[in-house]
């Protein structure tokens, strides 16, 4: 089956632009986490939704990030007035619930480049 | 505050066997996962430990000591395709649930002939 998926895979913008990052995750799963990993760190926690709901959006480094998740699927990650400092890998993962044996599954992420 | 650490590079032979440590300070604990991530790919889940003891799953195994904040990942029978970026990450505390993962940096192990 389809795993995560995300587009677009690659995205320049210039500094001061907004930016949407789609994220599709694998059928049925209700969980669904945004992360964003710089050159040679590990994966950063931004935002975690169950469901249509923003659980914990405590990762989000600011308000000019924003998440949704409409219709319980597909969610669309949004930035503002983009700075040079956002770029980065942002992944995407889902999973079948939060707790418990349940791996998340990750997709192949945006790299999002801020001239 | 939340303290994941692992060792930044490793070299090791084809065919040998090589042990990636990881000691975690979080404030709370379900679980710890390795994750395994090619250069330019996403991480894919290799192991998952909540209980104390070693998991085993073919040429992967798991080891958790949740009293003293350790983890490693052993991998035998080194491949060539094993290099990698290999990550440490403690899922959040239980209580709210969000089953966030907080990892580490990642251990960059590479495989040479």
């Amino acid at each position: 089956g389809a795993g995560v998926s995300q587009t677009p895979s690659n995205k320049v913008t210039e500094k001061g632009k907004y930016v949407e990052l789609r994220c599709d995750p694998i059928s049925g799963h209700t969980a669904l986490y945004w992360y964003r990993q710089s050159l040679g760190q590990g994966p950063e926690f931004l935002i975690y939704f169950q469901g249509t709901g923003a659980a914990d959006d405590s990762g989000l480094p600011n308000d000019r990030f924003f998440a949704v998740r409409p219709e319980g699927s597909v969610s669309t990650l949004k930035i503002q007035r983009t700075e040079r400092g956002d770029s980065a890998v942002y992944l995407c993962a889902s999973s079948l619930g939060s707790g418990g044996y349940n791996e998340q599954f990750f997709g192949p992420g945006t790299r999002l480049t801020v001239l | 505050g939340q303290n994941i650490d692992q060792p930044t590079e490793m070299t090791a032979t084809e065919g040998a066997i090589v042990q990636i440590n990881c000691t975690y300070q979080t404030s709370g604990f379900n679980g710890l996962f390795w994750y395994q991530q090619h250069a330019g790919e996403a991480p894919t889940f290799l192991s998952y430990n909540v209980l104390d003891g070693l998991e085993e799953k073919g040429r992967f195994s798991s080891f958790l000591s949740r009293s003293k904040g350790y983890s490693y990942l052993l991998l035998k029978e080194l491949q060539m395709k094993d290099s990698a970026s290999y990550l440490c990450a403690v899922r959040d505390n239980p209580s709210s649930n969000t089953g966030k993962l907080i990892f580490g940096q990642g251990t960059t192990l590479q495989v040479k002939p």
